[in-house]
């Protein structure tokens, strides 16, 4: 089955730069959507089609997608960002399933 | 504006079967979109189940797929879940959510809040 891998902590000041990557076999040739979740509360979609934000998600999230990973940018963060980020593929091989990475926290410090 | 609800026991014995519902309002369970289950172990990721088309088609994770059943009750805008032969590892916060997009490139665009099922004795 396809796996996605992605570090199990982020740790950034506020106001600076936090990268997430996101790494699965030739993952530039899918499209990745990327989940913010919260401690107690249901993911919230941030990122698809690689990179666009749905209506509401501030512009200092950011995606990009090439090669074997996918990077979620959070520019300029701030405290209400920290949560639990995931990122997610269709996989179109035999198995045919959505498929999510392992998961990231992002702490502010 | 459309919401998604979870309902059922929140409490399974072991070998037992799990029976969980979404209620859909502000959206019809007959529209061509895809509806899906997806559950989350208590501190661990995401792991979806499958999902349902307003067919009837359905489509189910491999590791999951001899137990989970997915049917929907257009008369009363629900969808529902049924995993069979349970056991402690099947502990989850169960979520419903809805599949909006191009294939393949659609995405979860909106969830229920979820519900814990504790499976114990």
């Amino acid at each position: 089955s396809y796996v996605l891998t992605q570090p199990p902590s982020v740790s950034v000041a506020p106001g600076k730069t936090a990268t997430i990557t996101c790494g699965g076999n030739n993952s530039g040739r899918k499209s990745v959507r990327w989940y913010q979740q919260k401690p107690g509360q249901a993911p919230v979609l941030v990122i698809y089609y690689d990179s666009d934000r749905p209506s509401g998600i501030p512009e200092r999230f950011s995606g990009s997608n090439s090669g074997n990973t996918a990077t979620l940018t959070i520019s300029r963060v701030e405290a209400g960002d920290e949560a639990d980020y995931y990122c997610q593929v269709w996989d179109s091989t035999s198995d045919h399933g959505f498929v999510f990475g392992t998961g990231t926290t992002v702490t502010v410090l | 504006q459309v919401q998604l609800q979870e309902s059922g026991p929140r409490l399974v014995k072991p070998s037992e079967t799990l029976s969980l519902t979404c209620t859909v309002s502000g959206d019809s369970v007959s529209s061509s979109v895809y509806w899906n289950w997806i559950r989350q172990p208590p501190g661990r990721g995401l792991e979806w189940i499958g999902y349902i088309f307003y067919s009837g088609s359905t489509n189910y994770n491999p590791s999951l797929k001899s137990r989970v059943t997915i049917s929907a009750d257009t008369s009363k805008n629900q969808f529902s879940l049924i995993l069979t032969s349970v056991t402690p590892a099947d502990t989850a916060v169960y979520f419903c959510a809805r599949t909006y997009g191009d294939f393949p490139y659609w995405y979860f665009d909106l969830w229920g809040r979820g519900t814990l099922v504790t499976v114990s004795s």
